[in-house]
């Protein structure tokens, strides 16, 4: 049962032009969501992460968006560049910090950003 | 020099064989984890520590065990390996404070 989901599993967009990459979730106990940035032989690198008492987190190029009602999350990349290029995971974990601290992996999406 | 290191960075073994991949860490950080990821499956968390003297079972445990030798090192073992681990490999490790995890440079494994 894929608790977290990213139901495209690849990307392409224009040099200069909006990414925005999509993530579902199941669990309503999820409350702190992260994106990662994966290049092939190495490991995934922290991105930019948004807890669940935020709708919003930007940091520079990219905005992590929250729709707790929807169980929906997005991350936006404005504007895209080719050193964007890379596999992109979302996940989820039930505790910011505190007694768990697991995350759960959606399964990536590959993000072609074109010259 | 990185702060989350995994050896080897590749290993081609044979079925039946005991393996064990090597994680260091040095971000001072108390917990520790290893996954594995696998085409199409995202990653998936196989054991994780969050001290010396804790150890837990992720999603996917079985087949494997860990060793957490001190704070800094968290060793996965395949006491018999079976092609169906041939799998990226990844160790992991955050703080008590945050969500975080922040990853080593994995290690491919192939088992034939």
């Amino acid at each position: 049962d894929q608790q977290v989901k990213q139901n495209s599993p690849s990307l392409s967009v224009q040099e200069g032009r909006i990414s925005i990459l999509n993530c579902d979730y199941t669990n309503s106990m999820f409350d702190y969501f992260l994106w990662y940035k994966k290049y092939p032989a190495e490991g995934p690198t922290f991105l930019i992460s948004i807890s669940s008492i935020k709708d919003k987190n930007e940091d520079g190029r990219f905005t992590v968006f929250l729709n707790k009602s929807a169980k929906h999350l997005s991350l936006h990349i404005v504007p895209s560049q080719p050193g964007d290029s890379a596999v992109y995971f979302c996940a989820a974990s039930p505790n910011y910090g505190g007694a768990t601290n697991k995350l759960i992996f959606g399964t990536g999406t590959l993000l072609a950003v074109q010259p | 020099d990185a702060d989350v290191t995994q050896t080897p960075r590749n290993r081609i073994t044979k079925t039946g064989k005991r393996i064990m991949l090597e994680c260091s860490q040095t971000k001072g950080h108390d917990r520790m984890y290893w996954y594995r990821q696998d085409p199409g499956l995202g990653l998936r968390l196989i054991y994780y520590s969050f001290d010396v003297k804790d150890i837990n079972k992720g999603e996917i445990s079985d087949g494997y065990s860990v060793s957490r030798q001190a704070q800094a090192k968290f060793s996965l073992s395949l006491e018999s390996a079976i092609p169906n681990q041939t799998a990226l490999y990844f160790c992991a490790t955050s703080d008590f404070l945050s969500g975080t995890q922040y990853f080593g440079p994995g290690t491919r494994l192939t088992v034939l």
